[in-house]
């Protein structure tokens, strides 16, 4: 168990839709981040918070946005969904900002757009 | 920007053999390097790491030598178990700037018969 978890662990949903997914980082972790992986683009990094604050931006859409709450917990929200954005999505939480700080992945939600 | 280029797969194995994943890497900088690995239905678990040019990661009987002069970090086992059978990533932390997650290769799939 690396204490990232997420909500809801599947989700399917109709084109057009708007969903959240939710991340409860590790106990103490200040950094949170998302990724996507899919079959034809790999695992793609989205987007980091540290203690709230947007931190960096990878390839992240315009219809996707995040956010992170004083508690520390992250939402990432997916809207206009299209077929294409099915995938499994990640959170992952370190202890630090930058460098060769471990990240911790949580199990995932995996994203069935129908 | 970054990159990480390592061999796809499904590389398959009789137990007990030797084990190599070739992974090389482009990136400005000093990157630190990492090595994930996923089991089916699971996150992602940190395997192991290398933070400097010459450092020696290593985990259950898996190593990997991080390589500036040929921007490599092959991760090698002397003698691979069924148990071992899972996706494997390869993976960089840039430290020159820009977005600050992961930079992730596409994995290699490994399967280990009997």
């Amino acid at each position: 168990d690396s204490g990232v978890t997420q909500t809801p662990k599947h989700l399917i949903t109709a084109t057009g839709q708007r969903v959240t997914l939710r991340c409860s980082p590790r106990s103490g972790d200040l950094s949170v981040y998302w990724y996507q992986q899919s079959l034809d683009q790999g695992l793609q990094f989205l987007i980091q918070y540290y203690n709230g604050e947007e931190r960096a931006k990878g390839n992240i859409l315009e219809r996707f946005s995040a956010q992170q709450f004083p508690d520390l917990h992250s939402e990432l929200n997916l809207s206009s969904l299209e077929l294409g954005d099915s995938a499994l999505y990640f959170c992952a939480s370190s202890g630090a900002g930058t460098g060769g700080t471990e990240a911790f992945f949580g199990q995932g939600t995996r994203l069935t757009v129908v | 920007g970054d990159s990480v280029t390592q061999m796809e797969g499904p590389v398959t194995l009789s137990e007990e053999a030797f084990l190599t994943i070739n992974c090389t890497y482009t990136a400005t900088g000093y990157p630190s390097l990492f090595w994930y690995v996923q089991y089916p239905g699971e996150g992602l678990q940190l395997l192991l790491k290398a933070t400097k040019a010459d450092d020696k990661g290593s985990n259950k009987g898996f190593e990997a030598t991080y390589r500036k002069e040929t921007t490599s970090f092959h991760l090698e086992k002397g003698s691979v178990q069924v148990s071992d059978s899972a996706v494997y990533f390869c993976a960089l932390n840039g430290r020159g700037g820009g977005a600050d997650g992961l930079t992730f290769g596409k994995g290699t799939h490994l399967i280990i018969q009997p």
